[in-house]
């Protein structure tokens, strides 16, 4: 198994430009998770969904969408990048709620 | 509200003991979380708590008092490779989890 696997790996964006960060899972999960971490400091969690068709938001869930059509998929959407929005961003995938989540490799973003 | 709070830095000696605490304060709690973050890498799971007492796997142990809102992960026979961030997370659903600031622990020979 691949686990969780992210693209791109690393991205720069110009402030108003929009982009999709993919997030594939071949661990048949039903949780999903993306989280954003600012240097130094914990993950914030920004979107969630608890299997196809059904996404809630997180803490931190403005200037972002999300879809989750198949079981494998999560892509998390930026539709105006804003400075605020650079950071590195972690999809993560679970069996169910409270258990153990598996991490993808992380995305690194800068919005110029 | 929700808050949680572990130490920001820390140093150990190879070979030595080390204890990362972690407090924190929530209304709704799933258990407790400890996860491994190397500079520049994902998070990887350590140990997840939900009853009282201590939860031992090799070297690391991870104790929880839910009474007191605190956790503490132990690491014996420290060795360079500990080298990391220690990220507490407790989870305030069964799907949310809160996470700390992380502890960056540096590890000396």
């Amino acid at each position: 198994n691949a686990g969780v696997t992210q693209t791109p790996k690393f991205r720069i964006l110009k402030i108003g430009q929009s982009m999709t960060l993919q997030c594939t899972q071949d661990m048949n999960h039903n949780y999903m998770y993306w989280y954003r971490q600012d240097p130094g400091m914990g993950l914030k969690l920004i979107y969630y969904s608890v299997g196809a068709g059904i996404t809630d938001k997180g803490e931190v869930p403005n200037g972002y969408n999300v879809s989750r059509s198949t079981t494998e998929d999560f892509p998390l959407r930026l539709e105006l990048a804003a400075p605020s929005q650079t950071s590195v961003y972690f999809c993560a995938s679970s069996r169910q709620g409270s258990e153990t989540q598996y991490f993808g490799p992380g995305t690194r973003l800068l919005v110029l | 509200g929700q808050n949680i709070d572990q130490p920001t830095e820390m140093t150990a000696t190879e070979g030595a003991i080390v204890q990362i605490n972690c407090t924190y304060q929530t209304s709704g709690f799933n258990g407790l979380f400890w996860y491994q973050q190397h500079a520049g890498e994902a998070p990887t799971f350590l140990s997840y708590n939900v009853l009282d007492g201590l939860e031992e796997k090799g070297r690391f142990s991870s104790f929880l008092s839910r009474s007191k809102g605190y956790s503490y992960l132990l690491l014996k026979e420290l060795q360079m490779k500990d080298s990391a961030s220690y990220l507490c997370a407790y989870a305030l659903t069964s799907y949310k989890l809160i996470f700390g600031s992380g502890t960056r622990l540096l590890v000396r020979p």
